[in-house]
């Protein structure tokens, strides 16, 4: 059974990089999309992008600029990196399996992780 | 870019028949998918593809999918089932790609 794991910081100062990676267990990652979701406090789903084993991505426009993931398909893992944060980037931060395999729409998320928190603070 | 309309609230007693819509335009041309999401938890899939069921979901979730509504139906709804539901869908119309409902609280009375 497939497991998903987010790493990283929980606390990033204002105008610098968030960094979150996500470990596979219990599958590979190859052959699959992988999206990164964002949850603020008290409110609602908002899916920041995702990425193909291949390095492929795509991002949600509001977010295209700032964003930059990756995948090392080595360590079964996958990466995000959002730069310029400030206090509304503060979310829990979710890694999501696309299914169904190698499908490029429709698609939907299963498994979660099970969420990190980051907090943008001085 | 494409926009889901969920009610903020639904409420219902135990053992009753909860329905949460999830409205836009034209959704029935697209494939819904719907998450289960308890407090301090992750979102889980309890429907994918409009009205299929997960393995290890309960008969009594299903879905449906027509015209400007999709539903989320619960059966026999159990406390356990109190929690914050969330409609999705791809849309391929746009590059915004996935698109999120702003969530139901389901209380159970």
């Amino acid at each position: 059974q497939v497991q998903l794991q987010e790493s990283g910081p929980g606390l990033v100062k204002p105008s610098e990089t968030l960094s979150l990676t996500c470990t596979v267990s219990g599958g590979s990652i190859s052959s699959y999309y992988w999206s990164w979701i964002r949850q603020p406090a008290g409110k609602g789903l908002e899916w920041i992008g995702r990425i193909y084993t291949s390095g492929s991505t795509n991002y949600n426009p509001s977010l295209k600029s700032r964003v930059t993931m990756s995948v090392d398909t080595s360590k079964n893992q996958f990466s995000l990196k959002l730069s310029s944060v400030t206090a509304a980037d503060t979310a829990v931060y979710y890694c999501a399996r696309d299914l169904p395999i190698s499908s490029s729409s429709s698609n939907w998320f299963d498994p979660w992780g099970q969420g990190t928190l980051v907090t943008v603070s001085s | 870019s494409y926009v889901l309309t969920q009610p903020p609230s639904v409420s219902v007693a135990p053992g009753k028949t909860a329905r949460i819509t999830c409205g836009g335009n034209n959704i029935g041309s697209k494939s819904v998918h719907w998450y289960q999401q308890k407090p301090g938890q992750a979102p889980v899939l309890v429907i994918y593809y409009d009205s299929d069921r997960p393995s290890g979901i309960p008969e009594r979730f299903s879905g449906s999918n027509s015209g400007n509504t999709a539903t989320l139906t619960i059966s026999r709804v159990e406390a356990g089932d109190e929690a914050d539901y969330y409609c999705q869908v791809w849309d391929s119309s746009s590059d915004h790609f996935v698109v999120f409902g702003g969530g139901t609280k389901l209380t159970v009375l």
